[in-house]
């Protein structure tokens, strides 16, 4: 069974970077895309964007100037980073997996609480 | 970008009824050429991360009860909780992976009437 886990600060300062890492566990790294979505308290769901361990980027044109996703795989790892946040950018960050055959989400991180405040 | 309307925001039903939540697409989510709808529902509880229910419109994700099903294409697209059970409550949301951004629903959150 896939298992994503969300990692990183939950307090970043206006104007700076957030910075979050996804550890995947029980799969291959390998064959897949995997995206990033946020979730801000309340309300409903956004993709930021997603990325193939080959390098391919896929980025939301609405946080594009602003966003930068790597991997690494011999970590099976991803990573999100966000510059020149504000309070708009706080929001529960979830990882997850884009399935194979079709770009709906099969597994997900249990979410990390990122809060933009100085 | 796809813009995906749901109806109602919210929505009370006794247990052991029918649920019904619509979704709409801005633009058709049908791909030609495989006869395949680009649409996806997930369940989120509260504190959890959503879990996708159905894809591919109407196809059943492994393990969620068959009292959960999907149909629609194109445009428009219905889940249908045939028998609510206490541990549907939760809020529902569509998703077309149809084209990038994908783009996901404004969500209908589900109570016990």
């Amino acid at each position: 069974q896939v298992q994503l886990q969300e990692s990183g600060p939950g307090l970043v300062k206006p104007s700076e970077t957030l910075s979050l890492t996804c550890t995947v566990s029980g799969g291959s790294i390998s064959d897949n895309y995997w995206s990033w979505i946020r979730q801000p308290a309340g309300k409903g769901l956004e993709w930021i964007g997603h990325i193939f361990p080959g390098g391919s980027t896929n980025y939301n044109p609405s946080l594009k100037s602003r966003v930068t996703m790597s991997v690494d795989t011999s970590k099976t790892q991803f990573s999100l980073k966000l510059n020149s946040v504000t309070a708009a950018d706080t929001a529960i960050y979830y990882c997850a997996r884009d399935h194979n055959t079709g770009r709906y989400f099969d597994f997900w991180g249990q979410g990390t609480l990122v809060t933009v405040a100085s | 970008d796809i813009v995906m309307t749901q109806s109602p925001d919210s929505l009370a039903v006794s247990l052991g009824e029918r649920a019904t939540i619509s979704c709409k697409s801005s633009q058709s989510v049908l791909y030609s050429s495989n006869d395949k709808n680009f649409l996806a529902w997930y369940q989120q509880k509260p504190g959890q991360p959503p879990k996708v229910l159905i894809y591919w419109a109407s196809t059943r994700e492994f393990g969620v009860p068959d009292r959960f099903s999907g149909s629609g294409s194109g445009t428009d697209f219905t889940l249908t909780i045939s028998s609510l059970q206490a541990e549907d409550v939760a809020v529902y949301y569509c998703q077309q992976y149809y084209d990038t951004p994908y783009t996901f629903g404004q969500g209908t959150k589900l109570e016990i009437k």
